[in-house]
């Protein structure tokens, strides 16, 4: 258990369908993080908050959709995606300079 | 570049060291991390480094950083089958909330 909880854990969605990744760190951590994992690139980062403001996005495609509430929440909207967007998605929380600590994941399929 | 770059695949048998080597590119990087996943789970940091030592011992880990060359490598003493998993490193960017991630390598340890 490392204090941040990804729900759910599996999602089989289709390409019409309008989901969202839930995540959730009970560290007091001011920063938090979406990572896609799949088979073609290991581990790529996808969007960075910090202080609840965006401060990185990785030129993902906006049918990925980050919302940040507040500093123990964050949230991955999803609409229209494609097969290829099938993956291991990672949500991981950070203190300022310090290292990351990492949820579960959801498994991703898209049909 | 942000690219960190590591073997792909590791295999020894139990009883042995396994070294895993890795490659990075903010020289100015602050923290470099070992981070480990086991099959359908999330990251977990192993252990990490500060940017001014050269080597952090911590019971069966060693990690060396040649700073000149832009090299980390992570030692696993005695390997055992539960060691058996994907290994990343990481970078963290001076300035930036940003943890950047090698490729991984898997680990297989045999019996």
């Amino acid at each position: 258990e490392t204090g941040v909880t990804q729900t759910p854990r599996h999602l089989v969605m289709g390409m019409t369908n309008k989901k969202s990744l839930k995540c959730e760190q009970h560290l007091g951590h001011n920063a938090m993080y979406w990572y896609k994992q799949s088979a073609k690139k290991p581990l790529e980062l996808m969007f960075v908050y910090s202080l609840e403001e965006r401060v990185e996005n990785n030129s993902v495609p906006s049918r990925f959709s980050p919302e940040c509430p507040n500093s123990s929440h964050l949230f991955l909207h999803l609409h229209t995606l494609q097969p290829e967007d099938s993956a291991l998605y990672l949500c991981a929380s950070s203190q300022t300079g310090f290292e990351a600590f990492f949820g579960q994941g959801t498994r991703l399929t898209v049909v | 570049g942000e690219d960190v770059e590591q073997s792909l695949f590791l295999s020894v048998r139990e009883g042995d060291s396994s070294v895993i080597n890795c490659t990075y590119t903010d020289s100015s990087s602050t923290y470099l991390y070992w981070y480990k996943q086991e099959p359908g789970a999330g990251l977990q940091l192993l252990t990490y480094i500060f940017s001014n030592m050269d080597m952090k011992q911590d019971q069966r880990l060693t990690v060396l950083l040649n700073k000149k060359d832009k090299h980390l490598s992570l030692r696993i003493a005695d390997t055992q089958t539960g060691d058996s998993a994907i290994y990343f490193c990481a970078e963290r960017f001076t300035g930036f909330q940003k943890l950047v991630f090698g490729t991984g390598t898997r680990l297989l340890v045999s019996p």
